[in-house]
């Protein structure tokens, strides 16, 4: 069982390059988040999804693209990427709606 | 809208003496609480969490947290410290009405455990 994990760990992006960062847990949880973490600060979410086929925006959405196609998997697409979205990027899933568990995290850099 | 205030920073407290981490929260609706604590190059692991019932929620490691609805606070406790316990912790709420619209975090707190 190994929960949620996250890939890349690291990753330096050029401004105006895409990438997806990847999410997969093997919990068989309906709950999914993706939440980004920037110096000093607390985590913000971007956006969450309750079931497959099944996304909305969290707080901080601009920039930023999901999808939700199994239960397993909760991509995180990012477009015309932008130094504002350097940070680092959880992704965290629940059986209910407040027991979340996270990933390890992916650290980009947008250069 | 709900948000979380941590009004410190950074706490440092010497090795096997208590500590409290302070968290202050506003909601116009019923909450839930939690407390997460995240070690360097990690994610978050979740300490302990308020749903209902008692108001004294005790957690993993020794920790303890009391949610005071009246001061509208969910402060963090350990009576005696460790140097593994460095780490940063952040306390989050959600709305207890239902829906799945994730946690809103406070800025977090740096413990610093000095031996």
């Amino acid at each position: 069982n190994a929960g949620v994990t996250q890939t890349p760990k690291f990753r330096i992006l050029k401004i105006g390059q895409s990438m997806t960062l990847q999410c997969t847990q093997d919990m068989n949880h309906n709950y999914m988040y993706w939440y980004r973490q920037d110096p000093g600060m607390g985590l913000k979410l971007i956006y969450y999804s309750v079931g497959a086929g099944i996304t909305d925006k969290g707080e901080v959405p601009n920039g930023y693209n999901v999808s939700r196609s199994t239960t397993e998997d909760f991509p995180l697409r990012l477009e015309l990427a932008a130094p504002s979205q350097t940070s680092v990027y959880f992704c965290a899933s629940s059986f209910t709606s407040y027991e979340q568990y996270f990933g390890p995290g992916t650290r980009l850099t947008v250069t | 809208a709900q948000s979380v205030t941590q009004l410190d920073s950074q706490v440092p407290v010497f090795e096997e003496a208590p500590v409290e981490l302070r968290c202050n929260y506003s909601s116009s609706v019923s909450v839930y609480l939690f407390w997460y604590v995240q070690y360097p190059n990690q994610g978050l692991q979740l300490l302990l969490k308020y749903l209902s019932g008692s108001t004294l929620v005790k957690g993993i490691n020794g920790f303890e947290a009391e949610f005071n609805k009246s001061q509208t606070s969910f402060h963090l406790r350990k009576p005696s410290v460790h140097i593994s316990d460095t780490a940063e912790y952040f306390c989050a709420v959600m709305y207890s009405g239902g829906g799945a619209d994730g946690l809103t975090f406070g800025k977090g707190t740096h413990l610093i455990i000095q031996p």
